[in-house]
């Protein structure tokens, strides 16, 4: 069946340095790849999407490449700040209606 | 500028007793999905609907768990006889169009079932 695997499951990076998420699908019909940031006992928020006809695209810290022949795809924080702790969540749509999951990865930014 | 919003934040049932969780989806949106979060684990999808019209409820236990979303009013998830294993967060999410749109989610509802 329809699966995203994310690794790594914990990851920390000192202030200042670059951290790297990655995730692989297995549907290859999905064609929309969002980010969601979730911080402790709040919802999901998007931080950044990626659809299938581009290979990479980047909002000020964050950026997201994809390769659809790979089906992986992977988020870049750079300059990380303490506030970008936070439980990571990449997801693959369009398959069908739902998004599927990765499992998380809990980033910690020390200071 | 509401959001996605969800109705009550925290639940909290003994055994046997039944859940309502509300969500009301963003102005303009009529597509509207469920996800539970159990503790340290991910989102699963759990059902998928249109105003009147279940499209997809294949991560929905088929017992005592039940969702709708009429003409008018929230979409409601239900939960009949609750049990410790459905504690959860239960979150909803809404989009403008259906398959591959971006959804956005609500501030979700902890269930804690005792």
């Amino acid at each position: 069946g329809e699966n995203v695997e994310q690794h790594p499951s914990t990851l920390s990076v000192q202030e200042g340095d670059s951290a790297v998420i990655k995730c692989t699908y297995s549907d290859s019909a999905s064609n929309y790849f969002p980010w969601y940031k979730q911080e402790l006992g709040k919802r999901p928020q998007l931080i950044i999407d990626i659809r299938s006809n581009v290979g990479e695209k980047k909002d000020q810290r964050i950026a997201v490449t994809l390769n659809k022949t790979a089906k992986h795809f992977s988020l870049h924080i750079t300059e990380t700040q303490p506030e970008d702790s936070a439980v990571y969540f990449c997801a693959a749509s369009g398959g069908t209606y739902k998004y599927i999951f990765g499992t998380g990865t809990r980033l910690k930014v020390l200071a | 500028n509401a959001g996605v919003m969800q109705n009550p934040r925290h639940l909290v049932r003994r055994r046997g007793q039944e859940a309502r969780l509300r969500c009301s989806p963003m102005k303009g949106h009529s597509h509207v999905y469920w996800y539970r979060q159990l503790p340290e684990e991910g989102l699963k999808f759990m059902v998928y609907l249109q105003k009147e019209n279940i499209i997809d409820e294949s991560g929905m236990p088929k017992e005592r768990f039940s969702a709708e979303f009429p003409k008018e009013g929230p979409s409601i998830l239900r939960i009949q006889q609750v049990v410790r294993g459905d504690s959860a967060a239960y979150f909803c999410a809404s989009s403008n169009q259906g398959k591959g749109e971006t959804q956005y989610f609500g501030p979700g509802t902890r269930l804690l079932v005792l």
